[in-house]
């Protein structure tokens, strides 16, 4: 079974270019947790997506960044107009419902360069 | 907020040495508790996890216990590897009513064995 996958693993953009990161939850997952690590700091939550739902987006800046889940096809997280401060990490998570005591599966990540 | 303060690092120690991350949390409610392990350039795996008060999570020699009266779920190992060198997160989810499981991490604990 095909772990949680995200692509791609590294970007790089200059700045006022968008970005677009994309991830597959693993099989039979439908829910989807988008989560940023800046530098030398902690994971934290962006925005949490069922099938075509989004669910609770509280940790998104307000400006520049969405995100989606289509019925069909992957996860995608978009940063338009790119400034250095969004050079991090960014993970996704999946588990197979929403409930606190499940096991969120990470993907590896895509490591985001804004020159 | 919801919040997850763990013992600043880095950690050195020597190969066999006894490991304990201290990982303390503030959170209305019953959340869950989980440690998360992020090897370099990867993502986050899970190492243990707990979801009610006195549950002991354990897992590779790992065990954490769910104190819900110092509000703490400290990690520890009897014998740390080389491989276990890694950085360690601890993690909440809230539990209960309409709560999902949108992960609030603490800042990282970067553990380093020498052999």
């Amino acid at each position: 079974n095909a772990g949680v996958m995200q692509n791609p693993r590294h970007l790089v953009r200059r700045r006022g270019q968008e970005a677009r990161l994309r991830c597959s939850p693993m099989k039979g997952h439908s829910h989807v947790y988008w989560y940023r690590q800046l530098p030398e700091e902690g994971l934290k939550f962006m925005v949490y997506l069922q099938k075509e739902n989004i669910i609770d987006e509280s940790g998104m800046p307000k400006e520049r960044f969405s995100a989606e889940f289509p019925k069909e096809g992957p996860s995608i997280l978009r940063i338009q107009q790119v400034v250095r401060g969004d050079s991090a990490a960014y993970f996704c998570a999946s588990s197979p419902d929403g409930r606190a005591l499940m096991t969120q599966y990470f993907g590896p990540g895509t490591r985001l360069l804004v020159l | 907020g919801d919040s997850v303060t763990q013992m600043e690092g880095p950690v050195t120690l020597s190969e066999e040495a006894f490991l304990t991350i201290n990982c303390t949390y503030t959170a209305t409610g019953y959340p869950s508790l989980f440690w998360y392990v992020q090897y370099p350039g990867e993502g986050l795996q899970l190492l243990l996890k707990a979801t009610k008060a006195d549950d002991k999570g354990s897992n590779k020699g790992f065990e954490a216990t769910y104190r819900k009266e110092t509000t703490s779920f400290h990690l520890e190992k009897g014998s740390v590897q080389v491989s276990d060198s890694a950085v360690y997160f601890c993690a909440l989810s809230k539990a209960g009513g309409t709560s999902y499981g949108k992960l609030t991490f603490g800042q990282g604990t970067i553990l380093t064995v020498h052999p």
